[in-house]
């Protein structure tokens, strides 16, 4: 069975201040992929990143990066100098390949605020 | 392109009533993913399709819950009866063979009194 998990269920910090979101994910699959969605206070589910299980680079994407570590099987998600408009719910999810594995599996959610 | 679509947006309804739920997603796009979203629960999957085909149903709560595909631009989730425990919102997702990523509808907020 596929597990992910998300300890931190809401995290507040002030405008400009970088924030890491952990995710810590297990599987038993030797293939899979890893996302990360956010969910503005709107409600719809805005897609981030897919990283795949055999590729452990790390991402940039702006103020956004992603470090992927499968030794400690975590996928954490860092924004730096935060801004309000990053205040959401987080989500980090996983999935299999084919074989009837192929729907995410979320963790709960981590809920950030971003006070100005 | 237009996004998933999804309706109606909302929707209010008495418990022992038939609910229909619907979804168009992106085209092209070969898989279809009902989820469901709760307090209590999270973000749950239900069912997901491939072509048009149910490949894994297991996470559809019980028999009142029936969801079908009757071509690759249109998918329903129906339940009846309806009952308070299944107020939440009822996400539809689609993507493509590749890459892996799914993309939203924007829900439909389901409250059943």
């Amino acid at each position: 069975a596929q597990k992910v998990t998300q300890a931190q269920t809401e995290i507040s910090v002030v405008e400009k201040e970088d924030v890491t979101l952990d995710c810590v994910y297990e599987t038993r699959d030797t293939t899979y992929y890893l996302f990360w969605y956010k969910q503005p206070p709107s409600g719809e589910l805005v897609f981030l990143i897919r990283r795949n299980s055999f590729d452990e680079q790390n991402e940039i994407s702006g103020r956004y990066s992603w470090n992927f570590q499968k030794s400690t099987s975590s996928f954490n998600f860092t924004i730096t100098a935060s801004q309000v408009v990053d205040s959401a719910v987080y989500f980090c999810a996983l999935s299999g390949t084919g074989g009837g594995a192929d729907g995410l599996t979320f963790g709960k959610g981590t809920h950030l605020i971003i006070q100005p | 392109d237009a996004g998933v679509i999804q309706s109606p947006r909302h929707e209010v309804t008495e418990m022992g009533q038939e609910v229909t739920l619907r979804c168009k997603p992106i085209s092209g796009h070969d898989y279809l993913f009902w989820y469901r979203q709760t307090m209590m629960r999270g973000l749950e999957l239900l069912i997901y399709f491939n072509n048009n085909v149910p490949i894994d149903d297991s996470g559809m709560p019980e028999d009142r819950f029936s969801a079908k595909m009757p071509n690759a631009s249109f998918s329903t989730l129906k339940i009846q009866p309806s009952e308070p425990r299944d107020s939440a919102v009822y996400f539809c997702a689609s993507r493509p063979r590749r890459p892996r990523e799914q993309f939203f509808g924007p829900g439909t907020r389901l409250t059943v009194l």
